[in-house]
């Protein structure tokens, strides 16, 4: 069965320096690994999402994604934090191929950024 | 075009009493898919309707909860009676039918309470 593992249930950066959430996943070929983000009073939101096509994956909002084969990780990161990425980080697998597979999810990766 | 949406955003209910939560999919999306996260765990998938069939609904708890799909439109998820260990929010996603990767789009969630 498919699985991710997030390492860090609280990460706190300062404003203007690297955030990195780190991912691992289970499975040697993944269907599909996702990153969502869920703002205060929010729903969930998809910042990336790995399809195969590319290692690197940009997201929205100045984040990206490199899926590691080698290290089974997925690990998210942006340059430089801004006050507003404050929210919980959610890596996340699908089941299956399917466009319609349900999606397992970490326990996710609170971020706070420091003034 | 309007996202998920589901009502309530909050309910307070008493151990024993009965809830029923509400989801509105995206129109025209065929998947609809009902998650939970309950106290610092992870989020986690309860089932899965196409239009108005069960999928999947393996990961239903138990018989407490019952999910409707009438129509093939709006879904419900109805809690009854109501336990402690149900508190926790109940997130639906809904995803089109086919597509080359599995985006799923979440509402707000309902934040569930059980006193």
């Amino acid at each position: 069965a498919q699985s991710v593992t997030q390492l860090g249930s609280h990460v706190s950066v300062s404003e203007g320096a690297l955030v990195l959430l780190r991912c691992n996943y289970s499975s040697s070929v993944p269907p599909y690994l996702f990153w969502y983000v869920q703002y205060p009073n929010q729903g969930l939101q998809l910042l990336l999402k790995y399809t195969s096509a590319a290692t690197l994956v940009k997201g929205i909002n100045g984040f990206e994604a490199e899926f590691k084969k080698s290290e089974t990780s997925f690990h998210l990161t942006k340059p430089s934090a801004h006050m507003s990425d404050a929210a919980e980080y959610f890596c996340a697998v699908s089941e299956g191929y399917s466009s319609a597979s349900k999606i397992i999810f970490g326990s996710g990766t609170r971020l706070s950024i420091r003034p | 075009e309007a996202g998920v949406t589901q009502f309530p955003s909050h309910s307070v209910i008493e151990k024993g009493q009965t809830v029923t939560l509400r989801c509105d999919p995206i129109s025209g999306h065929d998947n609809l898919y009902w998650y939970r996260r309950v106290m610092g765990k992870e989020i986690k998938f309860l089932l899965h309707f196409v239009k108005e069939s069960k999928q999947d609904e393996s990961g239903m708890p138990n018989n407490r909860f019952l999910a409707e799909r009438t129509g093939g439109t709006y879904s419900t998820l109805k809690v009854q009676p109501a336990e402690l260990e149900d508190s926790g929010v109940y997130f639906c996603a809904s995803s089109q039918e086919y597509g080359d990767y599995n985006e799923q789009f979440f509402g707000p969630g309902t934040r569930l309470t059980v006193l």
